[in-house]
């Protein structure tokens, strides 16, 4: 069965502290990933994602994210964390050409703080 | 541009009672999609409909829950009767058309089943 794993389930940092957050798959092709955003109070929104291409992807606010295919693996990172980072984060994952169902990872909850 | 429009926000009812959730998509998106969110289970797709017709329901969890989409602007997740074991954030999400990966959100409906 496809599934998306997030081992983090809360990262506590400090201001300006580097920020690397696991996501492993499970699918057995091709996958498109997708990192997605909640901030306190608000919605989720799409962070970034990755097709094809240049395994490194960036996105808004100087989040990136590694595409490893031999890991299975899609990690968040960012150099300098922020306190407006505090949100929770999910990773997703769908077969290519797979239509718009994502599979969710269970999210990881980040609070940074001054 | 308005987004997602989820009401209620909250809602807290009592077990055995009907609950009816409502969705407005963004204007031109002809996807849409309804999650849950519980602690335990993260985001689970319930079921997606495309061009009002629903897709891929196997994420329902059991009869209780039916959802239905009269037209491209409106839709609805309906819960009856309800149980405790309902609580969560139910999420809608609509998308341009199919393919693109992107989902734009709600603010989400908390349901709580004292």
């Amino acid at each position: 069965a496809q599934s998306v794993s997030q081992h983090n389930h809360h990262v506590i940092l400090s201001e300006a502290a580097s920020l690397e957050l696991g996501c492993n798959y499970s699918y057995g092709g091709t996958v498109n990933l997708f990192w997605y955003v909640q901030y306190p109070g608000q919605h989720l929104q799409l962070l970034l994602k990755y097709f094809s291409g240049d395994p490194l992807v960036k996105g808004i606010k100087g989040f990136e994210a590694e595409f490893i295919k031999s890991k299975f693996s899609f990690n968040l990172r960012k150099p300098s964390v922020q306190w407006s980072d505090t949100a929770e984060y999910f990773c997703a994952a769908r077969p290519s050409g797979g239509g718009n169902k994502l599979t969710f990872g269970t999210g990881t909850q980040l609070k940074v703080e001054l | 541009d308005a987004g997602v429009i989820q009401s209620p926000r909250h809602e807290v009812t009592e077990m055995g009672q009907e609950v009816t959730l409502r969705c407005k998509p963004i204007s031109g998106h002809n996807s849409l999609f309804w999650y849950r969110q519980t602690m335990m289970r993260g985001l689970e797709l319930l079921i997606y409909f495309n061009n009002n017709v629903p897709i891929d329901d196997s994420g329902m969890p059991e009869d209780r829950f039916s959802a239905k989409m009269p037209n491209a602007s409106f839709s609805t997740l309906k819960i009856q009767p309800s149980e405790p074991r309902d609580s969560a954030v139910y999420f809608c999400a609509s998308s341009p058309h199919v393919g693109t990966g992107e989902l734009f959100f709600g603010e989400g409906s908390r349901l709580t089943v004292l």
